[in-house]
């Protein structure tokens, strides 16, 4: 069963607005990370966020998670066109004493018009 | 510093031929993990390796895929006698394998199999 499910599943806005992606998974974990992929392309790694961790920002990113509502959300402040991608969190189950896989939702593709 | 590195970036072989597929992880890392991403899906894990170790292969399929991450070298992800059915992107990342809790994977681009 799937353990990150996005939503919306596309979502078009234009250049300067911001971006809002959801992800809510179903079981214990110990972080949560989210991907950029452009088409055709490899994943680039965005931002983790640990469990005991409610919000962290990088740049013009914010990451928020509920471990009680098990979800994350995702902003993209002043989205530029270069941000049309697709969007994926990932994530990785409580730590056991050794890394683990990581299980990815089906993605959300984001699309800024200029 | 090189990211992870994947070759060949595309691949095509026909039915009952052999794939392989490589991966050097990121300097310094010793933790190389491979996932399978079919059209419009996202990524699905396959497998989990230290150097010499499989330490989770529980996204394997049982018959004609094998891994193996050798002491020297880069790993290797194997796919014997390709059905039409392999025909994906398959992704490489690793990580430092920091001790105490889950760390970042970071990416490779990925190699797109082909089956005909």
């Amino acid at each position: 069963s799937q353990q990150g499910e996005e939503d919306p599943q596309a979502l078009s806005i234009q250049e300067g607005e911001n971006a809002t992606m959801n992800c809510s998974y179903k079981t214990s974990i110990n972080n949560l990370q989210w991907y950029r992929q452009n088409s055709g392309r490899g994943l680039v790694h965005l931002i983790l966020i640990r469990s005991n961790e409610r919000e962290k920002h990088s740049g013009r990113l914010r990451v928020t998670l509920d471990t009680s509502k098990k979800s994350s959300s995702l902003l993209i402040t002043a989205s530029r066109a270069a941000d049309t991608a697709s969007y994926f969190c990932a994530t990785a189950p409580p730590y056991t004493g050794a890394n683990s896989k990581l299980t990815f939702g089906k993605g959300i593709t984001l699309s800024v018009r200029p | 510093n090189a990211g992870v590195m994947q070759n060949p970036r595309h691949l095509v072989r026909r039915r009952g031929q052999e794939a392989r597929l490589r991966c050097s992880p990121m300097k310094g890392h010793s933790h190389v993990y491979w996932y399978r991403q079919l059209p419009e899906e996202g990524l699905k894990f396959m497998v989990y390796l230290q150097k010499e170790n499989i330490i989770d292969e529980s996204g394997m399929p049982k018959e004609r895929f094998s891994a193996e991450f050798p002491k020297e070298g880069p790993s290797i992800l194997r796919i014997q006698q390709v059905v039409r059915g392999d025909s994906a992107a398959y992704f490489c990342a690793s990580s430092l394998g920091l001790a105490g809790y889950t760390d970042t994977q970071y990416f490779g681009p990925g190699t797109r199999l082909t089956v005909l």
